[in-house]
């Protein structure tokens, strides 16, 4: 069965440091999202991308963030400057229709842990 | 902007038991709502996914209702299994995208 993957599973970095995150979304999907995790938290949505274009951002998401798809099987997730505060499980999730009706699939996270 | 609370925040029953997890939604124009199951350090796993003009859904030993007016979604799992320990997860699919409740986390004892 197809699934997203993402690697790496674990991220340590220092703060102020740039980190990419990566996303082989399932193939014939449309429609890319991240969301994080802090430690204890609920999960949020950051981002969804659709024909090479953010189509929504959250309040999270600020100028410290960005996504790209370099080509036609990765999606990635850049924080330029690293805080201590964006340590957390960051889940790319895709869909295949790209509606709000559509069941969204989700990757297995990378845990980012900024010291 | 849409909360999601999910009531109780933890749960610890016997093997076999029936058990029911609950949802709650403050905005009532949601075009689905999904539960998802985590398990330690790893993703979400879809588990069903409820459309707004729907009432319920069932795969296996799972059912989730939804009452839209109220702003309430259930997870009926039955004869529960050591392997159903995990936190489960409800979100919902609004203007504003997917947001999720904070989780149930679910111990089911051998």
């Amino acid at each position: 069965e197809p699934e997203v993957t993402q690697t790496p599973s674990h991220q340590v970095t220092q703060m102020g440091q740039e980190v990419i995150l990566r996303c082989v979304p399932i193939s014939n999907h449309l429609y890319f999202y991240w969301y994080r995790q802090i430690l204890g938290q609920k999960v949020e949505f950051l981002v969804s991308f659709y024909n090479n274009e953010i189509s929504e951002k959250s309040e999270i998401f600020d100028d410290q963030f960005s996504v790209e798809r370099p080509d036609g099987s990765n999606f990635t997730l850049k924080i330029r400057s690293t805080k201590l505060e964006d340590s957390a499980m960051y889940f790319c999730a895709s869909n295949g229709q790209g509606t709000a009706t559509d069941t969204q699939y989700f990757g297995p996270g990378t845990r980012l842990t900024v010291l | 902007k849409q909360e999601v609370t999910q009531i109780p925040a933890a749960l610890s029953v016997p093997e076999g038991e029936n058990l029911v997890l609950n949802c709650s939604f403050t905005d009532s124009a949601i075009y689905n709502l999904q539960w998802f199951r985590q398990d330690p350090g790893k993703g979400l796993t879809s588990l069903l996914l409820i459309q707004s003009s729907q009432r319920e859904q069932t795969s296996g030993r799972l059912n989730a209702s939804l009452d839209k007016s109220s702003g309430r979604s259930t997870l009926y799992i039955a004869a529960s299994q050591p392997g159903d320990s995990a936190t489960y997860l409800c979100a919902v699919v609004g203007a504003d995208g997917l947001t999720f409740g904070k989780g149930t986390h679910l111990i089911i004892q051998p």
